[in-house]
């Protein structure tokens, strides 16, 4: 069935460089994904709204030159954490509205960032 | 917040139990829906309950919804091992573009 896929999966890397997180839809076409942030023992909180083939939708007190978003095609999102530090360690999290349906939605298995 | 607020927080019940998960909001809705994660896992939907709707039905899980407290609540019964997981209520508000709100959750723990 249609799903949503995130790579990688895990990540580690040194504070000050880049990290990059990719969000497939399969199987189905997504003009609209979210991405979401989740810091352990906690809720999921919506960071921004990616848009194919327009600007992504920030949420308040996210910085979108930090966390760039680019919705290359229908099926493809990416999150950028530029310049990671340790406090951006967290599990990042994408969605895809389900096709055909007003608002449920499908959530990758998420990426696991940590950033020594 | 602008999340809502569920409890308890956690709760640890014996296999064969019924358990029962408490969610608050505060805007109006369209909807409400629970998901389920299971631990560093992607969400799951689970059900799906409309603003005019009371009271739904999906296997052994049971969602109501009272527009007038701004709540809901999920009720699994005869719980199994495999239930233990996080649990969020999540509200898509009137007027938002499909965007969903997350409640601050409940880990339930079902003990074999």
């Amino acid at each position: 069935g249609a799903v949503v896929s995130q790579h990688p999966s895990w990540v580690i890397c040194k504070s000050g460089t880049s990290v990059k997180i990719e969000c497939r839809s399969l199987d189905f076409q997504a003009t609209t994904m979210f991405w979401y942030r989740q810091f352990p023992k906690q809720s999921l909180m919506l960071m921004a709204t990616s848009n194919e083939g327009s600007k992504a939708t920030y949420e308040q007190g996210v910085e979108k030159d930090k966390f760039l978003i680019n919705h290359a095609s229908l099926t493809l999102s990416t999150l950028t954490v530029t310049s990671a530090h340790p406090e951006d360690s967290s599990f990042y999290i994408c969605s895809a509205p389900r096709p055909l349906s007003t608002d449920t939605q499908y959530f990758g298995p998420g990426t696991r960032l940590t950033v020594l | 917040s602008q999340q809502g607020e569920e409890d308890p927080q956690a709760l640890s019940i014996q296999e064969g139990e019924n358990a029962t998960m408490n969610c608050s909001y505060k805007t109006s809705i369209n909807n409400l829906q629970w998901y389920r994660q299971n631990s560093g896992r992607g969400l799951v939907h689970l059900i799906l309950i409309r603003s005019n709707e009371r009271e739904k039905h999906s296997g052994r899980l049971r969602v109501t919804l009272d527009t007038s407290k701004k709540s809901s609540s999920l009720l699994i019964t005869a719980s199994r091992a495999a239930d233990t997981a996080s649990y969020f209520c999540a509200r898509v508000s009137s007027g938002s573009a499909r965007q969903l709100t997350f409640g601050s959750g409940t880990q339930l723990t079902v003990l074999p």
